[in-house]
């Protein structure tokens, strides 16, 4: 079944130690995204690809990086977490033509920096 | 770039009572205005948009009404139920709609009192 796949889904570390959050998905979309979202509920684009290595830095200033170099693969990378970095990061995807804005979204990452 | 404001942050309403959010946005190149809708713990889907060339669309018990004029939709739920309970989302496409990325309301938490 075409799904946007996060692994973990829960993670705990300590500060300082590089993390990645995988994002992968079987939907055959070519746009891919990583939103931040507090529990205060706002959704903020932390980054933005529209293809295989292509990526953009969105509205939110985020320390991650990410890259883009497969299709359905889109990892965020924490060099060295801080406990500022607390928070749920979703991934999204979305397709061409007529259905280019609609986003579909993983089930997140919650993660959380002692 | 586009700006989206939604009202209120917290509804709350007795059970089988009509529920209302309101969004406005500030470009008026946007074209397109999804709904999304997220349960506590899980992920925010999409539950009905609606693009500029229409007035209204439905699907069962909620509906999405667009004023292109004055720059605002809303999202009606009719008949609320107990399993509506979530937060909800508007959105507009960012930059006029030159790129697919989207620009979210702050949400609304949506309670239905049994």
């Amino acid at each position: 079944e075409a799904d946007i796949y996060q692994t973990p889904r829960y993670l705990v570390i300590g500060t300082g130690k590089k993390i990645t959050l995988e994002c992968s998905q079987t939907m055959g979309h070519d746009k891919m995204y990583w939103y931040q979202q507090d529990p205060g509920m706002e959704l903020h684009l932390i980054h933005y690809s529209y293809g295989v290595n292509s990526t953009e830095k969105g509205d939110l200033s985020s320390e991650s990086t990410v890259s883009r170099i497969r299709t359905e693969h889109f990892p965020l990378t924490l060099e060295s977490a801080r406990p500022s970095h607390t928070s749920q990061y979703l991934c999204a995807s979305s397709g061409t033509s007529g259905r280019a804005y609609e986003q579909y979204f993983g089930p997140g990452t919650r993660l959380t920096v002692t | 770039g586009e700006n989206v404001e939604q009202h209120p942050s917290t509804l709350s309403v007795q059970e089988g009572d009509s529920a209302v959010i309101k969004c406005t946005y500030s470009d008026s190149a946007s074209n397109y205005f999804p709904w999304y809708k997220q349960e506590l713990g899980k992920r925010p889907q999409l539950i009905i948009d609606i693009r500029s060339n229409v007035g209204e669309k439905k699907d069962q018990r909620i509906a999405v009404t667009l004023n292109k004029t004055a720059k605002h939709f809303s999202l009606h739920i009719t008949e609320t139920q107990p399993e509506d309970s979530a937060v909800y989302f508007c959105a507009a496409p960012s930059e006029g709609g030159a790129t697919n990325k989207l620009i979210f309301g702050t949400g609304t938490l949506l309670a239905v009192q049994p």
